[in-house]
């Protein structure tokens, strides 16, 4: 299945952040999502053959990395009180563009951000 | 206007009883469609597709009506265990995920 590290984190504003998300295996497109408490998931971004491939209402200080062994980062930097958040990444095995056929994204666990 | 807007909750329901969950989305070229389940602190699962033609898992049925933009879910013979966050989900483009804020159920004895 997705596993992301780590469970749980506690930062300050104005501090960077790496989470990590191990994809299920065979799975070549990963995608980030942020839950604020009460919110349903906001997409982040989607890596697609570790190139960024679509990306969502967020600020350049939300960016990431796909690495060729299933494995991904979401990295954040000058945190802000609102970037307090459940942080999901998904993997599936359809991408490479606006017109790609639609298949099931498989969630990670989360990391969980505080902000303080 | 949110691109996907579901019934606000929290719903409260007895054990045994029918609940309807109802959701609209505001782009008509969207094209896949789904209702996902979240329990506490956890992440969402699928829970099903939704199909023009409506389909049926058991005790949950999805409906789409392509023409008003709603999708619908009903749960029949509610068990404790169906208390969680049922969210509304509509595909956008690069195979992302657009998802409503969600609706809690709790089923009570």
């Amino acid at each position: 299945g997705v596993t992301q590290s780590p469970t749980h984190l506690i930062k300050t504003r104005g501090q960077q952040v790496t989470l990590r998300c191990s994809s299920q295996s065979g799975h070549n497109t990963v995608s980030w999502y942020q839950q604020a408490l009460g919110q349903g998931p906001q997409f982040i971004f989607q890596y697609y053959r570790e190139e960024e491939n679509g990306r969502g209402n967020f600020p350049p200080r939300f960016s990431g990395l796909q690495f060729p062994n299933d494995s991904s980062e979401l990295n954040v930097n000058a945190l802000e009180l609102d970037d307090s958040a459940l942080y999901l990444c998904a993997s599936s095995t359809a991408g490479g563009g606006l017109q790609a056929g639609f298949d099931e994204q498989f969630f990670g666990p989360g990391t969980r951000l505080t902000v303080l | 206007r949110k691109e996907v807007e579901q019934d606000p909750g929290p719903f409260n329901v007895p054990e045994g009883a029918t609940v309807a969950f109802n959701c609209t989305y505001s782009n008509s070229a969207s094209q896949s469609f789904f209702w996902y389940r979240q329990d506490c602190r956890k992440e969402p699962k699928l829970l099903m597709s939704v199909y023009s033609s409506g389909n049926e898992d058991g005790r949950f049925t999805a409906q789409l009506n392509r023409a008003s933009q709603y999708i619908s879910l009903l749960i029949r013979d509610s068990k404790l265990s169906d208390s969680a966050t049922y969210l509304c989900v509509v595909s956008g483009g690069y195979n992302k995920l657009i998802f409503g804020a969600g609706t809690r159920l709790a089923v009570h004895p």
